[in-house]
């Protein structure tokens, strides 16, 4: 069965301590990996796909990078407004758009 | 529109009764998705549209579930005879060719509570 898991599902911050999300993924095949952010009462909001292993993406304090078989989500001297719930999600590949999610990982910056 | 707009952002109901949550997509795009996200976990997969037709409904829970998209643009998800676990946040989502990489854009939701 295809499975997309999260850790930790919490996650507390100081201010400017920078750590990592993770996603593990175990699937048929992988077309993509996506990263969503989502704020309390909002949908989720895009911020980086990935397709190959080795492969990075960047937007300000976020770098995301994946292998084989997973992907983290690194944050940089994270900032309060980085508050918020981190959901990744994988695309299989021979199908369309479906993405699958993970349960998500809370994110809380404390200044 | 600039975005995905959903519809009531908010609708409580009776356990029994019939609801319709609306969604309003990118202008241009032809794919539309419908997901449901429950407290504490990621959206899960309820119906994917291609235009008019429903190409996979595969995560419909069961048959009191429905959605139509009958010109392609806006879709309408129908819940008949609600029961309390229906409650939940529904979210809609597009793409289309001037997404970017097919990513989908999502809404902010309809939660619904049965009580």
């Amino acid at each position: 069965e295809d499975q997309v898991t999260q850790s930790p599902e919490a996650l507390r911050l100081q201010e400017g301590e920078s750590s990592s999300l993770n996603c593990s993924y175990t699937v048929s095949g992988l077309r993509g990996l996506f990263w969503y952010r989502q704020d309390p009462g909002k949908g989720p909001e895009f911020l980086f796909t990935l397709y190959s292993a080795g492969e990075e993406k960047e937007k300000e304090r976020l770098k995301a990078t994946l292998t084989k078989k997973e992907s983290f989500l690194h944050i940089t001297a994270p900032k309060p407004e980085d508050s918020a719930t981190y959901l990744c999600a994988v695309v299989l590949s021979g199908g369309y758009n479906k993405l699958i999610f993970g349960a998500g990982t809370r994110l809380a910056v404390h200044p | 529109g600039a975005g995905v707009s959903q519809t009531p952002s908010n609708k409580v109901t009776e356990k029994g009764k019939y609801v319709e949550l609306r969604c309003d997509p990118i202008s241009g795009h032809t794919a539309l998705y419908w997901y449901r996200q429950s407290l504490g976990q990621g959206p899960e997969f309820l119906i994917y549209f291609q235009g008019t037709g429903a190409a996979d409904d595969s995560g419909l829970p069961n048959d009191r579930f429905f959605a139509v998209r009958p010109e392609g643009s806006v879709s309408t998800l129908k819940i008949q005879r609600t029961e309390r676990g229906d409650s939940a946040v529904y979210l809609c989502a597009s793409s289309g060719q001037n997404s970017g990489a097919n990513v989908l854009t999502f809404g902010a939701g309809s939660r619904l509570t049965v009580l």
